[in-house]
């Protein structure tokens, strides 16, 4: 089944340490984000890509790190320079905008990462 | 700036009563807009989408929304609401960007369904 892969489903990090969150798709979409979820803020936009080996920094940049190397995999990392990781870290993918129709603008989500500082 | 605002943070109805969602939006353009659910712990799941066209949408799950540009508003309804329609529900407005696209989400309206 084609679909958002997102590992661990929970990750503890002591303070000071970076770590990595993984995130495949096998929807063959170009587009790829993170978002981060706070109780009561909904979900805001950390990091986006929309083709291999190109990204961009979203509303919440600080502290946290990507890479694309493949199409299928954004894989972020958040070092120890976020000052409040604890979060639910939600991945998501879409056929870009650019150059396609609007109906295509439609993300799908992964399970998500709750990441805890401890 | 773009914005979404969903100004219920906690709605309680009763098995089998009505729902109504609010959400309302700020964007210069025409919107794209959606609605997502989400059970605890789990990720998001769209139950609907408008992007142009009739301005009454249906989803799955029986839900439906209606897009009112004069209210910059897209509120979701179910007629009958069953237990397992207890969860988090988001709205989101579709934005374009240099490169590419992405959503903007409202906080959040929490359901609970009381028997």
């Amino acid at each position: 089944d084609g679909g958002i892969t997102q590992s661990p489903k929970y990750l503890f990090r002591k303070e000071g340490q970076n770590v990595t969150l993984s995130c495949e798709q096998n929807l063959n979409h170009d587009a790829m984000y993170w978002y981060r979820q706070d109780p009561g803020q909904g979900l805001r936009l950390i990091y986006y890509s929309q083709i291999v080996n190109d990204f961009q920094k979203g509303d919440i940049a600080e502290g946290y790190s990507v890479s694309r190397e493949k199409k299928e995999s954004f894989p972020l990392t958040v070092t120890s320079a976020q000052k409040n990781p604890t979060a639910f870290y939600l991945c998501a993918s879409s056929i870009p905008h650019k150059g396609r129709g609007r109906e295509n603008t439609e993300a799908f989500f992964g399970q998500g990462t709750r990441l805890t500082v401890v | 700036a773009q914005s979404v605002t969903q100004p219920d943070i906690h709605i309680t109805v009763s098995e089998g009563a009505s729902l109504e969602l609010r959400c309302n939006y700020s964007y210069g353009a025409t919107p794209y807009l959606f609605w997502y659910v989400q059970s605890p712990g789990q990720g998001l799941q769209l139950l609907l989408k408008y992007f142009s066209g009739d301005t009454l949408v249906q989803g799955i799950k029986g839900f439906e929304a209606e897009f009112k540009r004069s209210q910059s508003s897209f509120n979701l309804r179910k007629p009958s609401v069953h237990w397992s329609d207890a969860a988090e529900y988001f709205c989101a407005v579709g934005m374009n960007l240099e490169y590419g696209n992405k959503l903007v989400f409202g906080a959040g309206t929490i359901l609970r369904v009381k028997s």
